[in-house]
């Protein structure tokens, strides 16, 4: 399987649940990315990671924690989250900086 | 700081009409990449173009065709003869040149596309 894969598509949870997004890349890529796509708002960067190191963490709450093993897979763990983090959650990776990302096909989270 | 402005927030075009896209960005750098990414329906954002800043060639490709000019900051994208499957979000994108071994990608608002049958 090639390109980012991101499970699961959809995912809805209660607001005292715990659950992990999972993005995996298959491209050799050195940098991996979450991102969050909220209606009418602009596409927000959560957390960087390069070389398995977290390099950026952009003011997100406690209640995302970021995970990269490998190069290879990230996951987004959750819990105790409020409605207003209902979003379209996007992993990308890159390489080496070489200039764009590519894109996960998302995890539409809905949290009740 | 770097800013990426797509002024059109929604476009609607009956099929086969052309229509553009306007992208201005801000950066201080010399060196840049500008890139532009469709996200349709289903939500994964499509790479469709990555231009270097000394690159201001006009790219076509099919019904696809980018203008970029450093004169005036822009990186417009037309579509040709436009078509019900070209319906998405579209986003302008701007990096800075590469000084670590991740990219900072700042992206635009989004235009969203209609494309009318």
């Amino acid at each position: 399987e090639t390109g980012v894969t991101q499970t699961p598509r959809h995912l809805v949870m209660g607001m005292t649940n715990k659950k992990s997004l999972k993005c995996e890349q298959h491209l050799g890529h050195n940098a991996m990315y979450w991102y969050k796509q909220s209606a009418k708002k602009p596409l927000e960067l959560m957390f960087v990671y390069s070389l398995e190191e977290r390099v950026e963490n952009n003011s997100v709450p406690s209640r995302f924690s970021p995970e990269c093993p490998n190069s290879s897979h990230l996951f987004l763990h959750l819990h105790t989250l409020q409605p207003e983090d209902s979003a379209l959650y996007l992993c990308a990776s890159s390489h080496w900086g070489i200039g764009g990302y590519t894109f996960g096909s998302g995890t539409r989270l809905t949290v009740v | 700081a770097q800013k990426v402005t797509q002024a059109q927030t929604e476009i609607s075009v009956v099929e086969k009409e052309d229509v553009t896209l306007d992208c201005v960005y801000e950066t201080r750098d010399t060196t840049y990449y500008l890139f532009w990414y469709k996200q349709p329906p289903s939500g994964e954002l499509v790479f469709l173009i990555r231009r270097n800043s000394f690159d201001e060639q006009n790219e076509i490709s099919g019904r696809y065709s980018w203008n970029f000019q450093k004169s005036t900051s822009s990186f417009n994208f037309t579509i040709t003869a436009s078509q019900v499957v070209d319906s998405a979000v579209y986003f302008c994108a701007l990096s800075e040149a590469v000084k670590t071994s991740y990219d900072k990608v700042i992206f635009g608002p989004g235009t969203s596309l209609s494309v009318i049958p």
